[in-house]
């Protein structure tokens, strides 16, 4: 059973430029959660999705960001019009079940991607 | 708002010392912590994880508490390793499994 796959683990992108990065759950996982780590910060959560919807999207940042978890195929975080202080690690995390009436799962991290806005 | 630090934030043994790393929160209306750890330009590595009802939760060489009322957990790793050196992050959950992360505390053991 692979993990939570992540790609690109690396990206590059010219201030202006759009960023599309993809995550792969675990088999069997349908809720996906992402996180941001700006280089010497913590993680923050920005959004938390179930397929084909978005469930809390209060950490993602007005403009810009953006995500979505298909019925089919991985989910997108994408960030529009990078920017410098968009240069940091994302990282994507899936689980089985999520609380409110069952307790939470365990999550399971992704590798990350770093992005590097020039 | 859910408010999670640790201290200290950073800590040095040397190999066969026991680890002690704390984790507070402000909230105690938490459906689970969880203990992770983070080597350098790496993804996280869930290491235990305690449901709002447990008070401790084992595995190997590594013990975590949970006291709710007082917001409070603690990592103790025993024995510790050169291995063992990384980034500790503790994160408490909400009912939406969103995970609210501490710090971290940076630990390096010395051979």
């Amino acid at each position: 059973n692979a993990g939570v796959m992540q790609n690109p683990r690396h990206l590059v992108r010219r201030r202006g430029q759009e960023a599309r990065l993809r995550c792969s759950p675990m088999k069997g996982h349908s809720h996906v959660y992402w996180y941001r780590q700006l280089p010497e910060e913590g993680l923050k959560f920005m959004v938390y999705l179930q397929k084909e919807n978005i469930i809390d999207e209060s950490g993602m940042p007005k403009e810009r960001f953006s995500a979505e978890f298909p019925k089919e195929g991985p989910s997108i975080l994408r960030i529009q019009q990078v920017v410098r202080g968009d240069s940091a690690a994302y990282f994507c995390a899936s689980s089985q079940l999520a609380g409110g009436l069952v307790d939470t799962d365990t999550q399971y991290f992704g590798p990350g991607t770093r992005l590097t806005v020039l | 708002k859910q408010e999670v630090t640790q201290i200290p934030a950073a800590l040095s043994v040397p190999e066969g010392e026991n680890l002690v790393l704390n984790c507070s929160f402000t909230d105690s209306a938490i459906y689970n912590l969880q203990w992770f750890r983070q080597d350098p330009g790496k993804g996280l590595t869930s290491l235990l994880l305690i449901q709002s009802s447990q008070r401790e939760q084992t595995s190997g060489r590594l013990n975590a508490s949970l006291d709710k009322s007082s917001g409070r957990s603690t990592l103790y790793i025993a024995a510790s390793q050169p291995g063992d050196s990384a980034t500790y992050l503790c994160a408490t959950t909400d009912s939406w499994g969103k995970l609210q992360f501490g710090a971290g505390t940076q630990v390096v053991v010395t051979p």
